[in-house]
């Protein structure tokens, strides 16, 4: 059983236009999230994070919103830009898992030009 | 440049066959980690390590080994690979196990036949 899921496989923007990815998670003992973004044959870069204190972080055109209650975070990227085409990985850890981050199965955004 | 270091990139190999694959961080990190890639599942960690000599299992060890001897290698062995673990690995170090901004070795792309 995913206790990160990421319900949408792919996404497809307009560039210049908002990129929304979200993800859900079961573990209400999870208290800190990341985003991770994957290029091709690349390995998955830290891209923000959150911890549960708080219900936004935001960091030059990404933001992360956290809504504790739904367990549900969302990446929001504005504007989109062709470079941000890439899968996007969740994850979630808290004290509870022994630290163990535990991620989604991803989102792959193309950012259309 | 501060990077993890994974070799080899591409490998195909038969069942039965015992291989290794490399990894290396100049970082200083203390956490290392291994996880697999496979589509629809995201990220599954594999193996970790807390420091030399220190190594616990993930959450898929079974037809893995690893070794933590010196702090910058963390090597993964398949003493007898299947065609199940025809996967992309990728390699992770931290600071510690509560830095969870990893850094990601490039990937090695696997397939037993």
């Amino acid at each position: 059983d995913q206790q990160v899921k990421q319900n949408s496989p792919s996404l497809s923007v307009q560039e210049g236009r908002i990129s929304i990815l979200n993800c859900d998670y079961t573990n209400s003992m999870f208290d800190y999230f990341l985003w991770y973004k994957k290029y091709p044959a690349e390995g998955p870069t830290f891209l923000i994070s959150i911890s549960s204190i708080k219900d936004k972080n935001e960091d030059g055109r990404f933001t992360v919103f956290l809504n504790k209650s739904a367990k549900h975070l969302s990446l929001h990227i504005v504007p989109s830009q062709p470079g941000d085409s890439a899968v996007y990985f969740c994850a979630a850890t808290g004290v509870t898992s022994y630290d163990k981050v535990i991620f989604g199965p991803g989102t792959s955004l193309s950012v259309i030009p | 440049e501060a990077q993890v270091t994974q070799n080899p990139r591409y490998l195909i190999t038969v069942t039965g066959k015992k291989l290794t694959v490399t990894c290396s961080q100049n970082m200083n990190h203390e956490y290392m980690s291994w996880y697999r890639q496979d589509p629809g599942l995201g990220l599954r960690q594999i193996y970790y390590s807390m420091n030399v000599e220190a190594t616990d299992k993930g959450d898929v060890p079974e037809g893995y080994k690893v070794s933590r001897k010196e702090k910058r290698n963390f090597p993964l062995i398949l003493e007898s690979p299947s065609p199940n673990q025809t996967s992309l690995y990728f390699c992770a170090s931290s600071l510690s196990r509560q830095s969870y901004g990893y850094t990601f070795g490039s990937g090695t792309r696997l397939t037993v036949v």
